[in-house]
């Protein structure tokens, strides 16, 4: 398996546009997170998944905040209207179930500028 | 909610010699995981090592083996004949295991291990 694959490595943007983060988890993988890290807050979990379903989205920091997970290979998250203090990189993980240890895709590197 | 807390932001340690990084955790649960990850600055999260709550046995992969003292809620990571490879931040983590929402992972601040020639 190629591991957790996310797109695009590297975004910059202008404060006020949307941006879509994506990203594929390891085929058979059940459990989809979303991390955002920064230098200031470490690594956040920001929404998670288990079986496409969402079961924990308190930690999306607002309404410009959106996840979607259509089916069990992808999943999407959103940022509209961005906004420079939502620069950070944003992971992608999953894992087999809630035993095991989550594999981390290689991170979105986000700039709002 | 659970914490995980590294108080180490930074340390350093000569080739070859070994270091041990420190790691605690609040939880009521009984049954739970815990991890090292480590992220180089290539940034890709690697996991380096695991432990399940109920074995007593602390874990072991080659030079980096954990000392868990589930009393405590202690779970530090040792590193022995350390190699430039292994400069890099390290994060503990823990998952707690039963069926209820609450599966994440949750992260410390990180420690930075700086390995001098």
């Amino acid at each position: 398996d190629a591991g957790v694959i996310q797109s695009p490595r590297h975004e910059v943007t202008e404060m006020g546009q949307e941006v879509t983060l994506r990203c594929k988890p390891i085929s058979g993988h059940d459990y989809l997170f979303w991390y955002r890290q920064t230098m200031m807050r470490g690594l956040e979990l920001l929404i998670y998944f288990n079986n496409n379903v969402p079961i924990d989205d308190s930690g999306m920091p607002e309404d410009r905040f959106s996840a979607k997970m259509p089916n069990a290979s992808f999943s999407t998250l959103k940022i509209q209207p961005s906004e420079p203090r939502d620069s950070a990189v944003y992971f992608c993980a999953s894992s087999l179930h809630r035993f095991t240890e989550a594999f981390f895709g290689q991170g979105t590197r986000l700039t709002v500028v | 909610a659970q914490t995980v807390t590294q108080s180490q932001p930074e340390m350093s340690v000569q080739e070859a010699e070994t270091v041990t990084l420190s790691c605690t955790y609040d939880t009521s649960e009984s049954d739970y995981y815990l991890f090292w990850y480590k992220q180089p600055p290539s940034r890709q999260m690697i996991l380096v090592i695991r432990q399940e709550a109920y074995k007593q046995q602390n874990a072991t992969e080659n030079r980096f083996s954990v000392n868990f003292q589930k009393a405590a809620k202690s779970f530090s990571l040792k590193i022995s004949d350390s190699q430039l490879g292994d400069a890099a931040m390290y994060f503990c983590a823990y998952r707690r295991t039963n069926n209820n929402a609450g599966n994440m992972l949750t992260f410390g601040g990180g420690t930075r291990l700086m390995v001098k020639p």
